[in-house]
């Protein structure tokens, strides 16, 4: 059974920074590429980025709103995914998912999400 | 990126059927036929029912159903079910390789 369970977050200030790990089992993670989503509080899913596959690069895409600021990375050794998150502004307050890409574009499994608050 | 527009609210008798709308732009949902669905109840994290626009995950039932159209795809509910009760997000590729997601739709069994 796949499962997915992120970790890291809480509260922290604006400007600063936190990092997200996102633990799996029950596939071969190496074998697949990789998202964050994130949820703010009352509104809808935001895609954050993804990361490839080393056997394809290995390297990473990201929206718009967090480019330069958020970094993706994985540790197939692991079995663990990460989000890096520097510069925090109040408006990345939110529920962050990891989630398998399945397909070519969709998101298969999920994981239970964690809270980030960015707040003075 | 915009987020692609979804109305907010749709509702349904047990055992109708509903239908909720995603529209995009000709460089999202118009150029993709890579649309997914995904059903999120309160508090839980979203659930993939639809992929590659029109297919079935294992698992998820085929009174969930996708097409498009244009610069709209459709998200159709079959004999809708008081467990249906939940948000829909619709979700594209879009361009420089990334992902657009809906506005969400909350979709409510009378």
């Amino acid at each position: 059974e796949v499962q997915l369970v992120e970790s890291g977050g809480g509260l922290v200030k604006p400007g600063g920074s936190l990092r997200l790990s996102c633990a799996a089992s029950g596939f071969t993670f190496s074998d697949v590429w990789m998202s964050w989503v994130r949820q703010p509080p009352g509104k809808g899913l935001q895609w954050i980025g993804r990361i490839k596959t080393k056997f394809v690069g290995g390297t990473p895409d990201y929206a718009a709103p967090v480019k330069g600021r958020f970094t993706i990375s994985r540790d197939d050794s692991k079995n663990t995914l990460y989000l890096q998150m520097n510069s925090l502004k109040t408006e990345d307050t939110a529920v962050y998912y990891c989630a398998t890409d399945f397909g070519e574009s969709s998101f298969g499994s999920w994981g239970q999400g964690i809270r980030v608050t960015v707040s003075s | 990126q915009s987020a692609l527009t979804q109305p907010a609210s749709v509702s349904g008798s047990p055992g109708q059927s509903i239908t909720i709308s995603c529209t995009g732009t000709s460089s999202d949902v118009g150029s993709s036929n890579l649309v997914s669905w995904y059903q999120q109840h309160p508090g839980k994290a979203p659930k993939l029912m639809i992929y590659e626009g029109s297919k079935w995950p294992s698992g998820v039932s085929n009174r969930f159903s996708g097409s498009k159209s244009g610069n709209t795809a459709s998200l159709t509910i079959s004999g809708l079910q008081t467990e249906d009760e939940a948000d829909y997000y619709c979700c594209s590729n879009a361009p420089s390789n990334t992902f657009v997601f809906g506005t969400g739709t909350k979709v409510t069994v009378l």
